[in-house]
Protein backbone atom coordinates (compact mmCIF):
# COMPACT_ATOMS: atom_id res chain seq x y z
CA UNK A 1 0.00 0.00 0.00
CA UNK A 2 1.07 3.71 0.32
CA UNK A 3 1.91 4.36 -3.20
CA UNK A 4 2.65 7.44 -4.97
CA UNK A 5 2.18 8.15 -8.88
CA UNK A 6 3.42 10.83 -10.86
CA UNK A 7 2.60 11.73 -14.27
CA UNK A 8 4.63 12.21 -16.77
CA UNK A 9 7.17 10.44 -15.65
CA UNK A 10 9.35 12.54 -18.10
CA UNK A 11 8.79 15.60 -20.81
CA UNK A 12 10.51 17.43 -23.07
CA UNK A 13 9.62 21.24 -23.74
CA UNK A 14 10.42 24.58 -25.48
CA UNK A 15 11.59 27.13 -23.69
CA UNK A 16 8.25 29.32 -23.10
CA UNK A 17 6.01 27.20 -22.80
CA UNK A 18 4.35 25.55 -19.39
CA UNK A 19 4.21 21.69 -18.21
CA UNK A 20 1.90 20.05 -15.22
CA UNK A 21 2.97 17.93 -13.47
CA UNK A 22 0.72 15.24 -11.52
CA UNK A 23 1.22 13.82 -8.46
CA UNK A 24 -1.44 11.34 -7.11
CA UNK A 25 -1.36 8.70 -3.93
CA UNK A 26 -3.35 6.10 -5.04
CA UNK A 27 -4.43 3.96 -2.40
CA UNK A 28 -4.45 6.22 0.53
CA UNK A 29 -5.51 9.80 1.51
CA UNK A 30 -2.83 12.60 1.45
CA UNK A 31 -4.16 15.84 3.39
CA UNK A 32 -0.58 17.25 2.64
CA UNK A 33 1.87 16.40 -0.69
CA UNK A 34 5.42 17.91 -1.24
CA UNK A 35 7.14 18.77 -3.95
CA UNK A 36 10.76 18.70 -4.19
CA UNK A 37 13.44 18.94 -7.17
CA UNK A 38 16.56 17.75 -7.90
CA UNK A 39 19.56 18.80 -10.03
CA UNK A 40 21.97 15.79 -10.90
CA UNK A 41 24.67 14.89 -8.47
CA UNK A 42 22.64 17.08 -5.55
CA UNK A 43 20.52 16.05 -2.90
CA UNK A 44 16.58 16.59 -2.92
CA UNK A 45 15.68 20.56 -2.17
CA UNK A 46 11.67 20.90 -1.40
CA UNK A 47 9.80 23.86 -2.78
CA UNK A 48 6.37 23.85 -1.08
CA UNK A 49 4.03 22.21 0.83
CA UNK A 50 0.48 21.61 -0.36
CA UNK A 51 -2.39 20.86 1.80
CA UNK A 52 -5.86 20.28 0.46
CA UNK A 53 -8.20 22.92 -0.56
CA UNK A 54 -5.60 25.91 0.82
CA UNK A 55 -2.51 27.25 -0.97
CA UNK A 56 0.96 26.01 -0.77
CA UNK A 57 3.35 27.08 1.44
CA UNK A 58 6.45 27.97 -0.82
CA UNK A 59 10.02 27.13 0.54
CA UNK A 60 12.06 30.75 0.31
CA UNK A 61 13.63 31.30 -3.45
CA UNK A 62 11.00 29.38 -4.60
CA UNK A 63 9.12 31.51 -7.27
CA UNK A 64 5.20 31.08 -6.38
CA UNK A 65 4.24 32.29 -9.59
CA UNK A 66 6.53 30.32 -11.44
CA UNK A 67 5.74 26.90 -10.12
CA UNK A 68 1.68 27.01 -9.07
CA UNK A 69 0.82 23.97 -7.06
CA UNK A 70 -2.85 23.34 -6.85
CA UNK A 71 -3.96 20.61 -4.61
CA UNK A 72 -7.86 20.10 -5.47
CA UNK A 73 -8.08 16.62 -3.77
CA UNK A 74 -6.90 14.72 -1.41
CA UNK A 75 -5.65 12.23 -3.98
CA UNK A 76 -4.36 14.57 -6.37
CA UNK A 77 -1.95 17.39 -6.37
CA UNK A 78 -0.62 19.92 -9.61
CA UNK A 79 2.55 21.33 -9.89
CA UNK A 80 2.88 23.53 -12.87
CA UNK A 81 6.11 25.31 -14.16
CA UNK A 82 5.21 28.21 -16.22
CA UNK A 83 7.14 30.05 -19.02
CA UNK A 84 9.80 26.92 -18.50
CA UNK A 85 13.50 28.08 -19.47
CA UNK A 86 16.43 25.64 -19.70
CA UNK A 87 16.90 26.13 -15.67
CA UNK A 88 14.26 24.77 -14.73
CA UNK A 89 15.20 21.34 -16.39
CA UNK A 90 15.23 19.24 -13.17
CA UNK A 91 14.21 16.01 -11.71
CA UNK A 92 10.69 17.12 -10.34
CA UNK A 93 9.98 14.38 -6.68
CA UNK A 94 6.37 15.13 -5.20
CA UNK A 95 5.75 13.04 -1.46
CA UNK A 96 2.53 12.84 0.15
CA UNK A 97 1.91 11.75 3.82
CA UNK A 98 -0.56 9.15 5.22
CA UNK A 99 -2.46 11.14 7.59
CA UNK A 100 -2.96 7.67 9.39
CA UNK A 101 0.76 7.08 9.26
CA UNK A 102 2.30 9.67 11.24
CA UNK A 103 5.90 10.50 10.31
CA UNK A 104 6.13 8.37 7.46
CA UNK A 105 6.27 10.42 3.43
CA UNK A 106 5.73 8.46 0.31
CA UNK A 107 7.86 9.44 -2.68
CA UNK A 108 6.62 9.32 -6.35
CA UNK A 109 8.53 7.45 -9.22
CA UNK A 110 9.66 11.58 -9.79
CA UNK A 111 9.72 13.69 -13.23
CA UNK A 112 12.68 13.99 -15.67
CA UNK A 113 11.83 17.88 -17.29
CA UNK A 114 13.87 18.86 -20.48
CA UNK A 115 13.64 22.56 -21.06
CA UNK A 116 14.77 22.85 -24.83
CA UNK B 1 13.69 21.53 11.99
CA UNK B 2 17.21 19.48 13.16
CA UNK B 3 19.87 19.29 10.79
CA UNK B 4 21.71 16.05 10.04
CA UNK B 5 25.44 15.39 9.11
CA UNK B 6 26.48 12.09 7.30
CA UNK B 7 29.77 10.85 5.24
CA UNK B 8 29.64 11.90 2.09
CA UNK B 9 30.14 8.67 0.72
CA UNK B 10 31.18 5.25 1.25
CA UNK B 11 32.79 2.55 -0.18
CA UNK B 12 32.30 -1.77 0.46
CA UNK B 13 32.33 -5.44 -1.46
CA UNK B 14 29.26 -7.62 -1.71
CA UNK B 15 28.31 -9.69 1.50
CA UNK B 16 29.99 -6.69 3.81
CA UNK B 17 28.05 -5.03 6.35
CA UNK B 18 27.83 -1.32 6.15
CA UNK B 19 27.33 1.03 8.53
CA UNK B 20 26.48 4.22 8.16
CA UNK B 21 26.02 7.05 11.11
CA UNK B 22 24.56 9.70 11.21
CA UNK B 23 24.61 12.71 14.11
CA UNK B 24 21.93 14.91 14.88
CA UNK B 25 22.58 16.95 17.38
CA UNK B 26 20.07 19.00 17.43
CA UNK B 27 16.86 16.47 17.62
CA UNK B 28 13.90 17.56 19.22
CA UNK B 29 11.92 15.44 21.71
CA UNK B 30 9.15 13.96 19.64
CA UNK B 31 11.54 13.55 16.43
CA UNK B 32 11.47 10.51 14.35
CA UNK B 33 14.83 9.08 12.88
CA UNK B 34 14.26 7.82 9.33
CA UNK B 35 16.48 6.32 6.33
CA UNK B 36 15.71 6.58 3.03
CA UNK B 37 17.67 4.92 -0.26
CA UNK B 38 17.58 6.58 -3.52
CA UNK B 39 18.58 5.31 -6.92
CA UNK B 40 19.32 7.40 -9.99
CA UNK B 41 16.54 8.77 -11.53
CA UNK B 42 13.95 7.67 -8.98
CA UNK B 43 12.22 8.86 -5.96
CA UNK B 44 13.52 8.06 -2.47
CA UNK B 45 12.20 4.86 -0.60
CA UNK B 46 11.65 4.54 2.95
CA UNK B 47 13.98 2.16 4.87
CA UNK B 48 13.79 2.11 8.25
CA UNK B 49 12.40 5.16 11.00
CA UNK B 50 13.00 4.74 14.88
CA UNK B 51 13.04 6.70 18.42
CA UNK B 52 15.37 5.04 20.08
CA UNK B 53 17.38 2.12 20.62
CA UNK B 54 17.41 -0.61 17.97
CA UNK B 55 14.84 -1.02 15.20
CA UNK B 56 15.03 -3.94 12.64
CA UNK B 57 13.07 -4.93 9.74
CA UNK B 58 14.07 -7.24 6.52
CA UNK B 59 16.26 -4.66 4.80
CA UNK B 60 18.27 -3.12 7.76
CA UNK B 61 18.66 -2.14 11.00
CA UNK B 62 18.84 1.26 12.63
CA UNK B 63 20.97 1.80 15.80
CA UNK B 64 19.41 4.85 18.19
CA UNK B 65 22.24 5.73 21.34
CA UNK B 66 20.11 7.11 24.67
CA UNK B 67 21.01 10.48 23.86
CA UNK B 68 19.69 9.91 20.25
CA UNK B 69 22.12 12.78 18.79
CA UNK B 70 23.43 10.16 16.21
CA UNK B 71 21.99 6.93 14.45
CA UNK B 72 23.42 4.28 12.62
CA UNK B 73 21.68 2.33 9.60
CA UNK B 74 23.41 -0.80 9.47
CA UNK B 75 22.59 -2.82 6.29
CA UNK B 76 23.57 -6.65 6.23
CA UNK B 77 25.20 -8.35 4.07
CA UNK B 78 25.22 -6.17 1.00
CA UNK B 79 24.89 -6.75 -2.69
CA UNK B 80 25.68 -4.66 -5.59
CA UNK B 81 22.02 -3.46 -6.06
CA UNK B 82 22.67 -1.58 -2.46
CA UNK B 83 24.58 0.98 -4.68
CA UNK B 84 22.66 4.23 -3.96
CA UNK B 85 22.26 7.26 -1.70
CA UNK B 86 21.15 6.89 1.33
CA UNK B 87 19.40 10.21 3.36
CA UNK B 88 19.22 10.27 6.96
CA UNK B 89 16.80 12.48 7.95
CA UNK B 90 14.66 13.88 11.41
CA UNK B 91 10.97 14.23 11.44
CA UNK B 92 8.70 15.76 14.02
CA UNK B 93 6.27 13.41 15.72
CA UNK B 94 3.17 14.64 13.86
CA UNK B 95 4.73 14.45 10.47
CA UNK B 96 5.96 17.97 8.38
CA UNK B 97 8.32 18.59 5.63
CA UNK B 98 11.70 16.51 5.27
CA UNK B 99 14.87 18.55 4.49
CA UNK B 100 17.28 16.67 2.98
CA UNK B 101 21.02 17.06 3.53
CA UNK B 102 23.53 15.53 1.07
CA UNK B 103 23.39 12.14 1.90
CA UNK B 104 25.79 9.07 1.70
CA UNK B 105 26.70 7.62 -1.87
CA UNK B 106 27.38 4.06 -1.10
CA UNK B 107 29.33 2.25 -3.63
CA UNK B 108 29.23 -1.54 -3.60
CA UNK B 109 31.88 -3.37 -5.51
CA UNK B 110 31.77 -6.85 -6.47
Amino acid sequence: GAVVSQHPSWVICKSGTSVKIECRSLDFQATTMFWYRQFPKQSLMLMATSNEGSKATYEQGVEKDKFLINHASLTLSTLTVTSAHPEDSSFYICSATDSGRAGEQFFGPGTRLTVL
Amino acid sequence: LAKTTQPISMDSYEGQEVNITCSHNNIATNDYITWYQQFPSQGPRFIIQGYKTKVTNEVASLFIPADRKSSTLSLPRVSLSDTAVYYCLVLGGQGGKLIFGQGTELSVKP
